[in-house]
């Protein structure tokens, strides 16, 4: 079955460069979201995507942006890297309208293999 | 707010024996689901479990079983049979009704299987 789709899989990154990663989500699924994972510590929500709309926003420094395209997938556009954000960045995707009938929230969000980025 | 806590930084736990992962949670929304992830070492996150807070039954699925007590606002995970392979960190995850955009992850639990 198809999975998520990360790219890159590994960046570095000197101090004050951009990067981009890319997300390609699972067919038919409608919501993108990206996670920040630093060293040790649990996966902090950055931002969500549903239909190609921005839908929830959570710890996203300024410096980030990110946006959905009309076929789904999804790039994360980081700025003025700093050496905190080396991190794993992980992209999910789920079909939420086929999650969330009867007050029940079953459908999980399926994650990508995580890009990780050093910034040096 | 809501709230994931999982007390066990690390565990060990003896190959064919059983495990019990903790997660507690604090919400005041009726309507949430739990969901419990693994991460090996090489960094991805696979999906394990998923139990609704109306589901009247725990889920299982394999060697894998969620306690859940609601009234007590706990969701640990059992392994049955541990495994080497089940060396991994496992995190705890929370969706609720009315933000369900975003998962609320604890802070994770290693495991480790010993031979």
């Amino acid at each position: 079955a198809a999975g998520v789709i990360q790219s890159p899989r590994h960046l570095i990154k000197e101090k004050r460069e951009t990067a981009t990663l890319k997300c390609y989500p699972i067919p038919r699924h409608d919501t993108v979201y990206w996670y920040q994972q630093g060293p040790g510590q649990d996966p902090q929500f950055l931002i969500s995507f549903y239909e190609k709309m921005q839908s929830d926003k959570g710890s996203i420094p300024d410096r980030f942006s990110a946006q959905q395209f009309s076929d789904y997938h999804s790039e994360l556009n980081m700025s003025s890297l700093e050496l905190g954000d080396s991190a794993l960045y992980f992209c999910a995707s789920s079909h939420e309208l086929a999650g969330t009938s009867g007050g029940t929230i079953y459908n999980e969000q399926f994650f990508g293999p995580g890009t990780r980025l050093t910034v040096l | 707010a809501q709230k994931i806590t999982q007390t066990q930084p690390g565990m060990f736990v003896q190959e064919k024996e059983a495990v019990t992962l903790d997660c507690t949670y604090d919400t005041s929304d009726p309507s949430y689901g739990l969901f419990w992830y693994k991460q090996p070492s090489s960094g991805e996150m696979i999906f394990l479990i998923y139990q609704g807070s109306y589901d009247q039954q725990n889920a299982t699925e394999g060697r894998y079983s969620l306690n859940f007590q609601k009234a007590r606002k706990s969701a640990n995970l059992v392994i049955s049979a541990s495994q080497l392979g089940d060396s991994a960190m496992y995190f705890c995850a929370m969706r609720w009704k009315y933000n369900f955009n975003k998962f609320y992850f604890g802070s994770g639990t290693k495991l480790n299987v010993k031979p």
